[in-house]
């Protein structure tokens, strides 16, 4: 099974801070990768697919980009409304496992 | 309104066994592979199973069956031999084709005690 790895577990910013968030995967999967973001109680939320298309109305200051093994999400100039936990998640063959995920909390 | 709504969650004993059900709506349900996901409290996203539009399922968990029926634009999820460690909120999740998890319901809560 892919195993995905997210760096760090938390992280303590700021608004207007830029943020990124790593995840490696234990073995490649091309670009077959999403981010999510979930806040308490809520479900997750889909923001970039395929490592770094945008998802239809997330705001553009979320970005995504790698290939392989290695990916990064980042938030240029974090809102209050982006203090949330971001997961994750490989879709290559027939597993779609997540990240463990990364709480991003105000500093 | 494109919309996933579960339900069938509660408390059960330990051994026992439940079925959830997902209802789907706004969208052509059996073009689209189906997934459930759980998350135990405090914890992070745990991908259980998939079912393809034509009915073929995986799972990763040996105690928990997905079955769908396109025509009633329904997934379910039986879970046997629950134990305390099942205690989650089980989300079911949309798949777009060869993508990600593109809308989620907004999950119910299962909890094994006695």
């Amino acid at each position: 099974d892919i195993q995905m790895t997210q760096s760090p577990s938390t992280l303590s910013a700021s608004v207007g801070d830029r943020v990124t968030i790593t995840c490696r995967a234990s073995q490649t999967i091309s670009t077959w990768l999403a981010w999510y973001q979930q806040k308490p109680g809520k479900a997750p939320k889909l923001l970039i697919y395929k490592a770094s298309s945008l998802e239809s109305g997330v705001p553009s200051r979320f970005s995504g980009s790698g290939s392989g093994t290695e990916f990064t999400l980042t938030i240029s100039g974090l809102q209050p409304d982006d203090f949330a936990t971001y997961y994750c998640q490989q879709y290559n063959g027939y597993s779609r496992t997540f990240g463990q995920g990364t709480r991003v909390e105000i500093k | 309104e494109v919309q996933l709504v579960e339900s069938g969650g509660g408390l059960v004993q330990p051994g026992g066994s439940l079925r959830l059900s997902c209802a789907a709506s706004g969208f052509t349900f059996g073009s689209y592979e189906m997934n459930w996901v759980r998350q135990a409290p405090g914890k992070g996203l745990e991908w259980l199973s998939y079912i393809s539009s034509g009915g073929n399922a995986d799972s990763v968990k040996g105690r928990l069956t997905i079955s769908r029926d396109n025509a009633k634009n329904s997934l379910s999820l039986q879970m046997n031999s629950l134990r305390a460690e099942d205690t989650a909120v089980y989300y079911c999740a949309r798949r777009v084709l060869d993508g990600p998890f593109d809308i989620w319901g907004q999950g119910t809560m299962v909890t094994v005690s006695s």
